[in-house]
C-alpha cells in the first residue's frame, strides 16, 4: 500500500532562517506531488506541484522554491523565513493517470516563523 | 481564473440537525471529490463524483454532482460530534486535470 511521510511535524523558526521541509512517498511511482499552505482556518493554496523529477510548477510567486531530486521525493525550501510564511504546510500525492486525481495527504508541518 | 466557490464559510448546528454545504464553480468540471479535514488533521478523502447528475451516499452523507457539472453539494443528516470538522470541495480542471479548491466549510456543533 502506499504511504506518504512528511516532517517534521511541528517547527518554529526564527525571521530570516532557511527552511527544509521534506515529503517522501512509497509504494507507488511517477506520482504527481503537491506542495500546499494551509493559514489558520482558511483553506488550501496550492504552492508547487511536480508531475516528474526536475518538473516543478509554482503556482504563487513567493519566497519558497521546490525540488524533486528523485521520484517520490518532494522538498520545499527557503532561504529566508518570513513571517507571512507561518501556515500548515502540507504534502499531497496523487496518481498520474488522468483520470483519478484522488490527493492523498501526509499530516502536515506546522510552521511558525518568529 | 478558474474557481471553485464554496458556502457557507462556517455553520453552526446543534447536535441531530442537518448540515448542508454548496460548491459552485465557475467552469465545467471532470470531476468533483470531497474531503473532511479534522481540526488538527490533514484532508482526507471521502469521495469522488464524475457523472452529471450523479448522487451518492455513504450512510448519513449525500454527495450530488449537478448536471452541468458546475456545481456539487454535501448534505450530512442527523448530525454527530464525529462530523466536527472542516469540509473540502475539490474540482478537477478539464484543462490541466489539477484539483480546484474549495475555501471549506467548518462544522461546529453548538454545545
Amino acid at each position: 500500500s502506499q504511504t506518504i511521510h512528511q516532517w517534521p511535524a511541528t517547527l518554529v523558526q526564527p525571521v530570516g532562517s532557511p527552511l527544509s521541509l521534506e515529503c517522501t512517498v512509497e509504494g507507488t511511482s511517477n506520482p504527481n506531488l503537491y506542495w500546499y499552505r494551509q493559514a489558520a482556518g482558511r483553506g488550501l493554496q496550492l504552492l508547487f506541484y511536480s508531475v516528474g523529477i526536475g518538473q516543478i510548477s509554482s503556482e504563487v510567486p513567493q519566497n519558497l522554491s521546490a525540488s524533486r531530486p528523485q521520484d517520490r521525493q518532494f522538498i520545499l525550501s527557503s532561504k529566508k523565513l518570513l513571517l507571512s510564511d507561518s501556515g500548515f504546510y502540507l504534502c499531497a500525492w496523487s496518481h498520474r493517470t488522468v483520470m483519478n486525481t484522488e490527493a492523498f495527504f501526509g499530516q502536515g508541518t506546522r510552521l511558525t516563523v518568529v | 481564473g478558474q474557481q471553485v466557490m464554496q458556502i457557507p464559510q462556517y455553520q453552526h448546528v446543534q447536535e441531530g440537525e442537518d448540515f448542508t454545504t454548496y460548491c459552485n464553480s465557475s467552469t465545467t468540471l471532470s470531476n468533483i471529490q470531497w474531503y473532511k479535514q479534522r481540526p488538527g488533521g490533514h484532508p482526507v478523502f471521502l469521495i469522488q463524483l464524475v457523472k452529471s447528475g450523479e448522487v451518492k451516499k455513504q450512510k448519513r452523507l449525500t454527495f450530488q454532482f449537478g448536471e452541468a457539472k458546475k456545481n456539487s453539494s454535501l448534505h450530512i443528516t442527523a448530525t454527530q460530534t464525529t462530523d466536527v470538522g472542516t469540509y473540502f470541495c475539490a474540482g478537477e480542471s478539464r484543462s490541466n486535470y489539477q484539483l480546484i479548491w474549495g475555501a471549506g466549510t467548518k462544522l461546529i456543533i453548538k454545545p
